[in-house]
């Protein structure tokens, strides 16, 4: 149980347009999503957090603007990069947690964004 | 600042030997640690979680330990197969002051390449 999935597991968009990325849990609901970015050898830094139905916190010096997150429903978060440039080039990994009091965080399999 | 560091880098060993990995932690308050195992170009997998009480937990051919004084961690892998070829990652989990419910923070270390040859 507990299998979280995102949507497209690469990507490679030009410069200036934008990319949605999906997160989905598929066999629970998700209190919280969180997305990370993970540049090569690299530790995964938070960017943001999202709780269905509000507005997600950013991470200290991640722009909101450029980086737009949607949480719809309990088990589907989106995040899009828009404008996006090749020094938004990496590895974006979302997880999910169910429980509010729970520091357990599930996993994506994360998504390759490669910006020419 | 929260930090956390894992040694080595990275690491070579033949299939089939042990190895051992090392994080430590400047994490305050702590509430727990946890070893993540990340294949490349995924996400990662939790493999065990210490809270402050534990010193020893195994899961198969991993054991993790835990020293809450020196603030240390070791994730030991033994009889290693080619399919342990991953990156290992300590992350560690704690409660900010006047927090409240569901307030964690995960701080992530760098991580240590474990490359398993035949």
């Amino acid at each position: 149980g507990a299998v979280v999935s995102q949507h497209p597991s690469r990507v490679i968009c030009k410069s200036g347009t934008s990319v949605k990325i999906e997160c989905r849990s598929l066999d629970f609901q998700a209190t919280t999503m969180f997305w990370y970015r993970q540049f090569p050898k690299q530790s995964l830094m938070l960017m943001a957090t999202s709780n269905e139905g509000s507005k997600a916190t950013y991470e200290q010096g991640v722009e909101k603007d450029k980086f737009l997150i949607n949480h719809a429903s309990l088990t589907l978060s989106t995040l899009t990069v828009t404008s996006a440039h090749p020094e938004d080039s990496s590895f974006y990994i979302c997880s999910a947690r169910i429980l509010l009091d729970s520091a357990e965080q599930y996993f994506g399999p994360g998504t390759r964004l490669t910006v020419t | 600042k929260n930090q956390v560091e894992q040694s080595p880098q990275s690491l070579i060993i033949l299939e089939g030997k042990n190895c051992t990995l090392q994080c430590n932690y400047t994490v305050s308050p702590f509430s727990n640690l946890r070893w993540y195992k990340q294949d490349t170009g995924r996400g990662p997998v939790s493999l065990t979680i210490m809270t402050f009480s534990e010193n020893t937990k195994s899961n198969g051919r991993y054991t993790a330990t835990l020293d809450a004084d020196t603030k240390q961690s070791s994730l030991h892998i033994t009889a290693s197969q080619l399919s342990d070829s991953a990156s290992y990652i300590c992350v560690v989990i704690n409660v900010p002051a006047y927090s409240g419910a569901g307030s964690y923070q995960l701080t992530f270390g760098k991580g240590t390449k474990l490359s398993v040859i035949p």
